[in-house]
């Protein structure tokens, strides 16, 4: 049975300040994937990681992949409010769109 | 990105009545589209694969007969909710992608969700 695991599960930010979320993941799959989510919303795409060593960056969140030990990193720089929302990771391991979901890491960001 | 609907995005019924929710993707035709279901406070869950012109695949622990889906086109899949109970209200969520050769394409896009209560 493929597990997908994030952690922390909740994560109180500093402002200012860097913070990792890390996903392990049980099973090999070539292709993961982070989101955002919103209080009453649906998923926002952040990251779609497609190889082993991939890293991809937009503004303060930077993802990166190591398909060897199934781990994956959501990095945030110098936190800031806005930042505050769900995390998920997810895995598609048979590379047909059956995500499987980590159990989100909720991200609150104070002053 | 590519824009997928979703219709209604809210809806509260009776316990023992139905409730069909729409799918659709705006601008692309999508062969492959996913239903999720998620709880208050909890990840999403894979109900199943809807393929367009052929049966979809549940996920196991889904009820097929209690949750009918059809996949008649290649822009619209709907989700209906049969004989609905209070632990059926969830915030339902599709996805769809399109397909290349044998494997989907890396990205799948997600709809805004439908919030349903059973009362």
């Amino acid at each position: 049975e493929l597990k997908v695991e994030q952690n922390p599960l909740f994560l109180s930010m500093q402002e200012g300040k860097n913070y990792t979320i890390y996903c392990n993941y049980s099973t090999t799959s070539d292709r993961l994937y982070w989101y955002r989510q919103d209080p009453g919303k649906s998923l926002e795409s952040l990251f779609v990681l497609l190889s082993n060593g991939a890293v991809k960056q937009e503004g303060r969140l930077m993802a990166s992949l190591d398909t060897k030990a199934r781990l994956s990193t959501l990095h945030i720089t110098a936190a800031v409010h806005d930042l505050s929302a769900t995390y998920f990771c997810a895995v598609d391991p048979d590379s047909w769109g059956k995500l499987q979901f980590g159990a989100g890491t909720q991200v609150v960001v104070t002053p | 990105g590519a824009v997928v609907s979703q219709h209604p995005s809210r809806v509260i019924c009776k316990s023992g009545t139905s409730v069909k929710i729409e799918c659709r993707s705006l601008d692309f035709q999508a062969t492959t589209m996913f239903w999720y279901r998620q709880f208050p406070k909890q990840s999403l869950m894979l109900m199943a694969t809807s393929n367009e012109g052929s049966k979809a695949t549940y996920e196991q622990g889904v009820e097929k007969d209690k949750f009918l889906i059809n996949h008649a086109s290649l822009t619209l899949s709907t989700l209906t909710v049969t004989s609905a109970h209070p632990e059926d209200s969830s915030f339902y969520i599709c996805s769809a992608s399109s397909a290349a050769g044998a494997r989907l394409l890396h990205e799948q896009y997600f709809g805004p969700g439908t919030r349903l209560t059973v009362t």
